[in-house]
Parts: C-alpha cells; structure tokens; sequence
C-alpha cells in the first residue's frame, strides 16, 4: 500500500541554520505530495504541495521539489528562525482523497 | 472564518464510557474525515467520507463509527471506550485540493 517515511526528530538547529527534513515515498500512479506543519496547541496546517514530478513547492521560505526517480519530497529552508519550531508532516495524497502522512518531525530552532 | 470546529475540545471518559466528537465545517466540502494522533505514529486515518451518506474505513477504524447525513457535519462515535483510545483526534475537510484541519479534540479514557 500506499505510505510515507520521513526522518526521524527531534531536529535541533540553531537560528539561521540550514534545513532539510528527508521524506520518502511508496506508491502506485501518480500522488500529490504535502508538507504539512503543526504549531504547538493546534491543528495542522498546509505548508506546501507539489502535484507532479518536478514540481517544486514552496510557501515562507520553505521548498520542496516532487522527485518520481528517488520517490522523494525533501523539505528545506536556507535560513530557520525561533518561530519555524513545529512538527512537520509529509503527506500523499493518492487518486482517491485519502492523505497519509508520514509520522512527523519535531524541528527546535534555538536562538 | 470558521473553517472545520471541533467540539469538545477537551473529555475524560472511563472505560466503557460512550461518546461523540463532533465535527462541523461551512466550506461546502464533499471530503471530511478523521485521524487520530499518537506520539511518533503520525496521524492515522480511522474514517472519512466522499459525500452525504458515503462513508468509508480508514487505517484504524476498530471501536469507531461515524455517519454522514448532511455535507457539513461528520460525528465520530465511540460505542465503548477503551484506553487505547487515548489520543487526540482530528476532522478534516477538503476537495481536490488541501485538507483543512479543525484544532483537535483530546481525549482521555481513564
């Protein structure tokens, strides 16, 4: 079936540091693919999304770019700050509306 | 700007206990479902629905029941509540597009 890896946190960076969370994934056809963030006390929220091979997302500063021939969707941004800390969440979503998401990593930006 | 709302925000229930979350959106969405989230499991999906009167099993469906009888509203039902169902769950709703997340309702079964 259908699923998503991603690493592994916590992730801890300090201030202006550079960011990747690695995201991989298993399926059939052609998913779209989400990175969704997750702020302490609330729901989640949609980060970025690509929804075919090559596409880059991008949303704040944070990219992604939809890669078919590794199955990947890396998240990176150039420069964190204090208010990036979050869960971050990589999904797929496959032809039906279904998203499954990979099982989060926690990113601490230090001042 | 409602968006997807949760209700309760917060229950403790015991063992055996019966409850309803409910789960409201005004954005006219034909995609409403609902996860539940576990430390360092993600979210799983338990139900979710394509339309009034059309429901479906997610990935963790046991012990749960939902229905569907307008498009605005999807309850998610615990008949017997157990402690593993300790969890904080979320609503969804969405088209072809994003899923929009209500803020979460957690639960306790003692």
């Amino acid at each position: 079936g259908n699923s998503v890896t991603q690493m592994e946190g916590p992730v801890t960076l300090s201030e202006e540091a550079f960011l990747t969370i690695n995201c991989t994934y298993t399926a059939t056809g052609y998913p779209s693919l989400f990175w969704y963030v997750q702020y302490p006390g609330e729901g989640l929220q949609l980060l970025l999304k690509a929804t075919k091979a090559d596409d880059k997302g991008s949303n704040k500063g944070f990219e992604a770019t939809y890669r078919k021939e590794t199955t990947s969707f890396h998240l990176e941004k150039g420069s964190v700050q204090v208010s990036d800390s979050a869960v971050y969440f990589c999904a797929l979503r496959d032809s039906s509306y279904k998203l499954i998401f990979g099982s989060g990593t926690r990113l601490l930006v230090r001042p | 700007n409602a968006g997807v709302t949760q209700t309760p925000k917060f229950q403790v229930l015991k063992t055996g206990q019966s409850m309803t979350l409910q789960c409201a959106q005004d954005m006219n969405h034909e995609y409403m479902s609902w996860y539940r989230q576990d430390p360092g499991m993600g979210l799983r999906l338990i139900h979710y629905s394509v339309g009034a009167g059309i429901t479906d099993q997610g990935e963790v469906p046991n012990g749960y029941n939902v229905s569907r009888s307008t498009t605005e509203d999807f309850p998610l039902r615990l008949l017997s509540a157990a402690p593993s169902q300790t969890s904080v769950y979320f609503c969804a709703s969405g088209n072809t597009g994003e899923l929009f997340f209500g803020e979460g309702s957690r639960l306790t079964v003692l």
